[in-house]
């Protein structure tokens, strides 16, 4: 079983949907949890940063993080065609070095 | 643009070959990571150098090396190819060695045949 597990979809919602991205992790050791978005033929781009539990909150973009269930969200409110991506949710540890655990990503596709 | 550059853009070669990937930090970024990304394993950390030295490792095989030179630019040499090692490298940047704010280049992708 690997340590981070995410849908790679690919997941097709309307423009202006509410997207809901998920990831489930085994390690009750994270942390830290990050969310990157990912366009086509282009490295990875830091979104959403969260320590421990809780909400944090950046214009459209929310990041959950319910360490209870071992389940992190990222919501994407008034999804646009720009959008369009694959997600990939990361985390680690909070002691030792900077060693981050990726989920597989995914795809999304916000249709116009 | 990130600001994080890496050359080749693209690279074939055949099984048994040895290869090199160079990367260009972000100016000012102390720390350098590399990245292997394939379709079935998805994004994997391999190595993180911090002002020249080693400082993490992750799923990196024998096979592989890396180090970061004084001017701070950072080479993955991979040899013994294998068809298996066909995959997109990424490189990352950070200012520091203990900040997860990470900087993603474009990629090498690398084709063994």
């Amino acid at each position: 079983q690997k340590e981070v597990e995410q849908d790679p979809g690919p997941l097709s919602v309307p423009e202006g949907a509410i997207v809901s991205l998920n990831c489930t992790y085994s390690n009750s050791a994270f942390q830290y949890f990050m969310w990157y978005r990912q366009y086509s033929r282009k490295g990875p781009e830091l979104l959403m940063y969260t320590y421990s539990s809780g909400n944090k909150e950046d214009g459209r973009f929310t990041a959950q993080v319910d360490k209870s269930s071992k389940y992190i969200s990222l919501f994407i409110r008034d999804s646009q065609p720009s959008d369009s991506a694959t997600y990939l949710c990361a985390m680690r540890r909070s002691s030792g070095t900077y060693k981050y655990i990726f989920g597989t990503g995914t795809r999304l596709k916000v249709l116009a | 643009d990130s600001g994080v550059t890496q050359t080749p853009k693209h690279l074939i070669t055949a099984t048994g070959q040895r290869v090199t990937l160079r990367c260009s930090p972000r100016s000012g970024d102390l720390s350098v990571y590399w990245y292997q990304q394939s379709l079935d394993q998805g994004l994997q950390f391999l190595i993180q150098y911090y002002n020249g030295e080693e400082r993490a490792k992750g799923n990196i095989l024998e096979r592989f090396s890396a180090q970061q030179f004084p001017d701070l630019h950072s080479e993955l040499n991979l040899s013994s190819l294998e068809l298996g090692d066909s995959a997109l490298y990424f490189c990352a940047s950070s200012p520091d060695k203990d900040t997860d704010t990470q900087y993603f280049g474009p990629g090498t992708r690398l084709t063994v045949l």
